[in-house]
């Protein structure tokens, strides 16, 4: 099936540094990507879609200066934690919307800010 | 508007019998409704789909859902529970919103198997 390749797996930073994570769609274009944030027993927050070429739509309540999406090309989004503290530690995944397989999602990124 | 509730945040249940994770949604438009399900640390990993089709849908290891618009429902099920079943299930509706499907989660079940 369709996949999305998320990198890193794992993180862990400093307070105060910035930490970028990068979505790929493998043997597809992704127009759209989806990226989530999960916290621990809870289900996937929207926190904003990226569009090719475009800005991204941030969902009411993401800091958009602090939470930076780019999505340069149609296999590639990027999620960038600026200045991360301790509260921004939790696991983010991203999805693809595919024609066939529905919504694709990345392994997700654990983030640990110390 | 849309919404999904997973109207039961554990079920727990022994290896070798069914299981039953249910799931209600609401939505103003003929949805398409997903199953996810999600390892410890892991991304998510579809089950099955509906998307207006036979509205018994099979997906992968064993697992059904059908779908009842009268009871605007899309409970999974499996015969048997098997231990490697156990994880977290997501039911996700979709909707669109400026040319875009956006999916909306639900809570999530934790389902937990015996042996």
């Amino acid at each position: 099936g369709a996949v999305v390749s998320q990198h890193p797996s794992r993180v862990i930073c400093k307070s105060g540094t910035s930490v970028k994570i990068e979505c790929r769609s493998l043997d597809f274009q992704a127009t759209t990507m989806f990226w989530y944030r999960q916290f621990p027993k809870k289900s996937l927050m929207l926190m904003a879609t990226s569009n090719e070429g475009s800005k991204a739509t941030y969902e009411q309540g993401v800091e958009k200066d602090k939470f930076l999406i780019n999505h340069a090309s149609l296999t590639l989004s990027t999620l960038t934690v600026t200045s991360a503290h301790p509260e921004d530690s939790s696991f983010y995944i991203c999805s693809a919307p595919h024609h066939r397989d529905g919504y694709t999602f990345g392994s997700g990124t654990r983030l640990t800010v110390v | 508007a849309q919404s999904v509730t997973q109207l039961d945040s554990h079920v727990s249940v022994s290896e070798g019998t069914p299981v039953l994770l249910r799931c209600n949604y609401s939505s103003s438009y003929s949805p398409s409704l997903f199953w996810y399900v999600q390892h410890p640390n892991k991304g998510l990993q579809l089950l099955l789909k509906y998307t207006s089709a036979a509205t018994l849908v099979k997906g992968i290891n064993g697992f059904e859902a059908e779908f009842k618009k009268s009871e605007t429902s899309f409970h999974l099920t499996k015969p048997s529970a098997h231990m490697s079943d156990a994880a977290e299930y997501f039911c996700v509706v979709t909707h669109a919103s400026g040319g875009s499907y956006i999916p909306t989660f639900g809570r999530g079940t934790s389902l937990i198997v015996h042996p």
